[in-house]
């Protein structure tokens, strides 16, 4: 199986601060990651697929970059709906495979 | 617009057999492929399979000698069945809807999830 690892698995920001969020897979799976948020008591939810495409309706300060093996989610300018906890997911081979997860808190 | 929901019993015992269904309602169920995913507590989302709305599936292996998934079209349902529980496959049991992209599969519609605990 991929192993995902995301870092780092929570961090503190304010409203308005830009935010990276990094994950590593433990071979090269070219473009296929996609990245989730998921909030409290909730379904996640696509924001990134390929690992830069956007999907439809996502705010354009969500941006997705990196290939082979190493990605990262950045947010522009955080904002109140954005503290929550993001994903990433390979698709490269079966079984499909999730990191470990990154909290956003609010400082 | 497309939605799953989940039903399920919520409760089931150690030893015995998960079983849960998806409905699909407002949308088409082909080009999609139909999956299970689950999240324990405190541990990362898991994937536990697709069927694919032919009765095709591909299961995590991990969990292959336990799952059945399969499809009723005349329903637009899909099914998970989770042999032999024990308190480990206590989790919120998500169905989903992922389709294909230029490199991979996205996971681009869940359903609300259902809380299934394992216990006597």
């Amino acid at each position: 199986d991929i192993q995902m690892t995301q870092s780092p698995s929570s961090l503190s920001a304010s409203v308005g601060d830009r935010v990276t969020i990094a994950c590593r897979a433990s071979q090269n799976i070219s473009s296929h990651l996609n990245w989730y948020q998921q909030k409290p008591g909730k379904a996640p939810k696509v924001l990134i697929y390929d690992a830069t495409a956007l999907q439809t309706g996502v705010p354009s300060r969500f941006t997705g970059s990196g290939s082979g093996a190493e990605f990262a989610l950045t947010i522009s300018s955080l904002q109140v709906e954005d503290f929550a906890t993001y994903h990433c997911q390979q698709s490269y081979s079966f079984p499909l495979t999730f990191g470990g997860g990154t909290q956003v808190e609010m400082k | 617009q497309v939605q799953l929901q989940e039903s399920g019993p919520g409760l089931v015992k150690p030893s015995e057999t998960l079983s849960l269904a998806c409905s699909i309602s407002g949308g088409s169920f082909t080009f999609y492929y139909w999956s299970w995913i689950r999240q324990s507590p405190g541990k990362r989302l898991e994937w536990i399979g697709y069927v694919y709305y032919g009765g095709n599936t591909n299961y995590n292996p991990s969990l292959k000698s336990r799952v059945d998934m399969s499809f009723d079209t005349s329903k637009d349902e899909f099914f998970l069945n989770l042999r032999s529980v024990t308190a480990a496959d206590t989790a919120v049991y998500y169905c989903a809807r992922a389709r294909p992209t230029e490199y991979g599969d996205m996971i681009d519609l869940w359903g609300r999830g259902t809380l299934i605990t394992v216990s006597s």
